[in-house]
């Protein structure tokens, strides 16, 4: 079964950092870019960062570049987020995307279910 | 960045019904606009990319149109688990962006 399965989504302080992971299983996730996207409590989607396949190029929207790092292992099929400098509004429920499309940017045709991150003091 | 507005923000409809939700880009996105569909305390699921293309396995009532900046999605033959709330998403550019979403009710 093609699936995607976030983890490590906590309660963190200001200022505090927190390791997103994404397990990816029944497809080659080598072959696919992929991508974070956040959703803050009753609110829209919003696109945080991508990956290439290779994970040697990668995108962030501007309000988390130098904060947050996206990287990938494709050899234990996993896609992780480092979230530093957390703030009040990096709360949201973070979903694990993979990319279609034809070339970048993408599309997503692959949603995980999310893990929630709360960031309060 | 590339703004998207959806209208209407909300609407009502009863099964049966043929509605219809618009997306409009700030800029022309020529056909790179994506629709989903997200049931509440669900993950979004894609139903059509390149403005009109159906992802496999969606079914033949949904359908979209449009091109540059105006793009719609058409919902014919309202069923029961059509009622949630559509999102699209342009990816012509970066940064990918999305509407607000249109949730849509069971009158």
């Amino acid at each position: 079964e093609v699936q995607l399965l976030e983890s490590g989504g906590d309660l963190v302080q200001p200022g505090g950092s927190l390791r997103l992971s994404c397990a990816a299983s029944g497809f080659a996730f080598s072959h696919y870019a992929m991508s974070w996207v956040r959703q803050a409590p009753g609110k829209g989607l919003e696109w945080v960062s991508g990956v290439s396949g290779y994970g040697d190029i990668t995108y962030y929207t501007e309000s988390v570049k130098g904060r947050f790092t996206i990287s990938r292992d494709n050899s234990k099929n996993t896609l992780y987020l480092q979230m530093d400098s957390l703030r009040d509004d990096d709360t949201a429920l973070y979903y694990c995307a993979q990319d279609g499309g034809r070339r970048p940017p993408h599309m997503f045709d692959l949603w995980g279910q999310g893990t929630l991150v709360t960031v309060s003091s | 960045d590339i703004q998207m507005t959806q209208s209407p923000s909300s609407l009502s409809a009863s099964v049966g019904d043929t509605v219809t939700i618009t997306c409009r880009a700030s800029q022309p996105i020529g056909n790179w606009l994506a629709w989903y569909q997200q049931r509440p305390e669900k993950a979004p699921k894609s139903l059509i990319y390149e403005a009109s293309s159906l992802q496999t396995g969606v079914p033949s009532r949904f359908s979209g149109s449009g091109s540059g900046t105006d793009f719609t999605l058409a919902i014919s033959s309202l069923q029961p688990e059509d009622f949630a709330t559509y999102h699209c998403q342009q990816y012509h550019s970066y940064p990918i962006t999305f509407g607000q979403g249109t949730r849509l009710e069971i009158k």
